[in-house]
Parts: structure tokens; C-alpha cells; sequence
């Protein structure tokens, strides 16, 4: 089965600087590449996705690459403000899997003010 | 648009006991999945429904564990009896998705927070 590694598993940055979160997978039939949110006690949030057909997608302050190569993918996020303090998981999914996600263990970023 | 309603938000059990959990998806969603969280680890699946059919259970401990949807709505994860190592968060979570090369965002609930004494 899949399996998602994802690092590191803390990151505190200072406000205003820019975050990487990354991922690697190993299967290489997954197409889907989601990467959520998940503050203290809340549900897990979707904030960006990727599809393996294209190597980067932009959401103002949050992007993601894709190597398809590699199997790995990255999260990036500018301009940190104090409420991307968060866990952010990366997931990824095969196509086929009616979206059947397989998660990292998840990165606490820290963002100070 | 409503989102996935789950129930109780909190539980405590002893080992041994019995506990369910209940979800109500976003309405229209073929597609509901249950995950367990354990703290400080990534969701893990536990069962996937499409309709009221079973997808995928692999990862769920059968012996103690259970979970149905009938009418292909509301679903049900029951434990039986419970561990220790049962202490998560249960993550209910719907999508539009029903297989194929899906577009349908997963959509969580709250979760249910155990804790097994």
C-alpha cells in the first residue's frame, strides 16, 4: 500500500518568513496530492491540492510542487502570518481509490510573532 | 451547506466496554469514510462506504471494531470491547466521490474524542 512520509515534523518560523513542508510517496500509481489544516481540536481543513498532470499550483500565499520523479511533494507557504499556526498534513491517493487518502504524520508549523 | 455532523464529541469508557459513534454526511455525498487519529499521528482509514456498500475495510480491526451505513446516509462505528490503544480521535469525513478519477474534496466532521481507561 501507500505509504506518506512527511518533514520535518516541527517548523517555527518568524512572522513574515516563508515555510516548506515536505512530502515523499511511494506509490507510484497516486495522482492526488491534498494538503490540509488542522488547528487545535478542529477538523482537518483542505487548503490546497494537486494533481499529478500538472508540477505546481499557487493559492496567493500557498503553493505546492509536484516531482513525479522523485514521488515527492512540497507545501510552501509566504509571508507567514500567526494563523498558519496549524498542523498541516500532505495525503496522497491512487487513482481509482474513490479518493482514498493516505496521510503523513503531520508537521506543527509555529509561526512567531 | 450543512457539513458531516458527528456524535458525541467527547467519550470515556474503561477497557472492555462498548462505544458508538455516529455521522451524518453532507447531504448528497456517495462517499463516506471513517479514520482514526491517534494524537500526534496523521489520519489512518479505517472503512470506506460508497452508498451503503462497503469499499474498502483493510485496515479495520474486525474483531472489535465495526462500522455500517445503512441507507447509505447516516453510518455507525462501533468498538467492542474497547483497548487502551483505542484512545483517538475518530475523523468522519464525505465526499461527492463514487469512484474513478475523483474530483470530490474529503470533507472531516469534528471527531469524536475517546478515551479508554
Amino acid at each position: 500500500g501507500e505509504n506518506v512520509e512527511q518533514h520535518p515534523s516541527t517548523l517555527s518560523v518568524q512572522e513574515g518568513d516563508s515555510a516548506v513542508i515536505k512530502c515523499t510517496y511511494s506509490d507510484s500509481a497516486s495522482n492526488y496530492f491534498p494538503w490540509y489544516k488542522q488547528e487545535l481540536g478542529k477538523r482537518p481543513q483542505l487548503i490546497i491540492d494537486i494533481r499529478s498532470n500538472v508540477g505546481e499550483k499557487k493559492d496567493q500565499r500557498i503553493a505546492v510542487t509536484l516531482n513525479k520523479t522523485a514521488k515527492h511533494f512540497s507545501l510552501h507557504i509566504t509571508e507567514t502570518q500567526p494563523e498558519d499556526s496549524a498542523v498541516y498534513f500532505c495525503a496522497a491517493s491512487r487513482r481509482g481509490s474513490a479518493r482514498q487518502l493516505t496521510f503523513g504524520s503531520g508537521t506543527q508549523l509555529t509561526v512567531l510573532p | 451547506e450543512a457539513g458531516v455532523a458527528q456524535s458525541p464529541r467527547y467519550k470515556i469508557i474503561e477497557k472492555r466496554q462498548s462505544v458508538a459513534f455516529w455521522c451524518n454526511p453532507i447531504s448528497g455525498h456517495a462517499t463516506l469514510y471513517w479514520y482514526q487519529q491517534i494524537l500526534g499521528q496523521g489520519p489512518k482509514l479505517l472503512i470506506q462506504f460508497q452508498n451503503n456498500g462497503v469499499v474498502d475495510d483493510s485496515q479495520l480491526p474486525k474483531d472489535r471494531f465495526s462500522a455500517e451505513r445503512l441507507k447509505g446516509v447516516d453510518s455507525t462505528l462501533k468498538i467492542q470491547p474497547a483497548k487502551l490503544e483505542d484512545s483517538a480521535v475518530y475523523l468522519c469525513a464525505s465526499s461527492l466521490a463514487h469512484g474513478g478519477d475523483l474530483t470530490g474534496e474529503l470533507f472531516f466532521g469534528e471527531g469524536s474524542r475517546l478515551t479508554v481507561l
